[in-house]
């Protein structure tokens, strides 16, 4: 079963365009919503998170909107640059648990120039 | 930034072997995690560790798997004896915190078992 989904799968984008990346969760008590970003051969790193006190959250061109209600949260790239190319993961935890994050499979991003 | 070590990248063993994974997590961090992914699925939580204890484990964290971080040095997965299905990456992260403090992950060890 999977707890945070994520798509799609892989997305191509062309330069300057907004690339958009969705994941869904079902654990209406996770609270902490990272973005990780992997480039081939390195480790993945965090991007930006968000915690539900907020519906969005913003850095540089990296937004996170998040919706309650519906269990969605998604990452916009705004103006994507080749140098975006990368897979990125998003995950779920929960404060008060251990600290373990529940990822999703990984949206593969091709950004064409 | 700071970084997560993880040596050895790769580790090619037979079948009922066992096999060391190690980790130099962030200096001053408090935390330490294991992750496994296998090829095409996403990362999964093995085990978290603090204090020189395991706090959680998940089911994947079978009877076969140890850890360990003894005086300060690497943070260490054991798996003895492995299996078919141990063959993963395995990544190594480390946090200050806990929920919200972000985890610092290794670049993975690729572990192959014949």
């Amino acid at each position: 079963q999977q707890q945070v989904r994520q798509s799609p799968q892989s997305l191509t984008v062309w330069e300057g365009e907004t690339a958009i990346l969705n994941c869904s969760y079902e654990d209406s008590t996770f609270d902490y919503f990272p973005w990780y970003h992997q480039f081939p051969g390195e480790s993945p790193a965090l991007l930006i998170a968000i915690r539900p006190v907020s519906n969005k959250k913003e850095d540089g061109r990296f937004t996170i909107f998040f919706n309650k209600r519906e269990k969605k949260f998604s990452l916009h790239i705004a103006d994507s640059q080749p140098g975006d190319s990368a897979t990125y993961f998003c995950a779920a935890s929960r404060t008060g648990n251990t600290g373990k994050l529940i990822f999703g499979l990984g949206t593969t991003l091709q950004v064409q120039p | 930034g700071p970084k997560v070590l993880q040596i050895p990248s790769h580790q090619i063993i037979d079948m009922g072997q066992m096999v060391t994974l190690n980790c130099d997590p962030v200096s001053n961090h408090l935390y330490f995690y294991w992750y496994k992914q296998i090829l095409g699925q996403q990362m999964e939580f093995l085990v978290n560790f603090y204090n020189g204890k395991v706090m959680e484990k998940s089911k994947l964290f079978k009877d076969q798997f140890s850890v360990e971080r003894p005086d300060g040095s690497y943070f260490t997965l054991k798996i003895q004896p492995t299996a078919l299905e141990d063959s993963a990456v395995y990544f190594c992260a480390s946090s200050l915190d806990r929920v919200d403090d972000e985890q610092y992950f290794g670049p993975g060890t690729r572990l192959t078992v014949l």
